[in-house]
């Protein structure tokens, strides 16, 4: 699996959109990318995933680049609840690959 | 909705000591995991199964083995309890449908201390 790259931590303004972002420049063609968070104290929570399309769901809206090796997580209105370590993933296919986490981001947001 | 849930949220057991980490999901999933997760190091991977009776080792397996008897519960056995297992213990399982990808579901962990 790719190695992923992302700032240690970012702030972000309650009610604003969080723009969180991911460096992948190894990801391989049948990689896709998962973003998972943490809230303190519990266990991570899936978010969204893609292979090269831009995705939304009800969460956050996937970004990613043409050439595939970044992407960007937004949070488009961003609560206080969003405080967490935002994890970004790159594997074959988590359903049936185990998933290996980096460090995150840890995203505080702001009142 | 859907659930994964680990038997204890807290757990002392003493050093030497035989510990059992049940985790039970209600989703019908094939493939269930086990992390820990320790300040610094992130979740690393401990065990994993794709199917039952199946087992597959992580990236940590030292010092641990794993059960499944059963499709909805996957257990994380210490043999032989030691200080340096004294970590946040995270289950998940995941389900991947005629090629779509549900992404994993995590229980809420179970902080083990060994003393």
């Amino acid at each position: 699996d790719a190695k992923t790259t992302q700032p240690t931590s970012m702030d972000c303004a309650e009610g604003r959109a969080a723009n969180l972002p991911c460096n992948h420049s190894t990801i391989s063609g049948n990689e896709y990318v998962y973003w998972y968070r943490q809230i303190h104290s519990q266990g991570p929570q899936y978010i969204i995933h893609g292979l090269k399309n831009n995705e939304t769901n009800e969460m956050a809206s996937l970004i990613i680049t043409e050439d595939r090796k970044s992407s960007t997580l937004i949070l488009p209105h961003a609560t206080l609840r969003d405080t967490a370590v935002y994890y970004c993933i790159s594997t074959k296919g988590a359903g049936s690959y185990q998933l290996t986490f980096g460090k995150g981001t840890k995203l505080s947001v702001i009142p | 909705d859907v659930k994964v849930t680990q038997s204890s949220r807290y757990l002392v057991k003493r050093t030497g000591e035989k510990v059992f980490l049940e985790c039970v999901q209600d989703m019908d999933h094939e493939n269930m995991f086990w992390y820990r997760q320790d300040p610094g190091l992130g979740l690393r991977l401990i065990y994993f199964s794709y199917d039952v009776k199946m087992k597959e080792k992580g990236d940590i397996p030292e010092g641990y083995s794993v059960s499944r008897e059963k499709k909805e519960r996957f257990s994380l056995i210490l043999e032989s309890a030691s200080t340096n297992q004294t970590s946040m213990y995270l289950c998940a399982s995941s389900l991947e449908l005629q090629g779509v990808d549900y992404g994993y579901t995590f229980g809420s962990g179970t902080r083990l201390t060994v003393v």
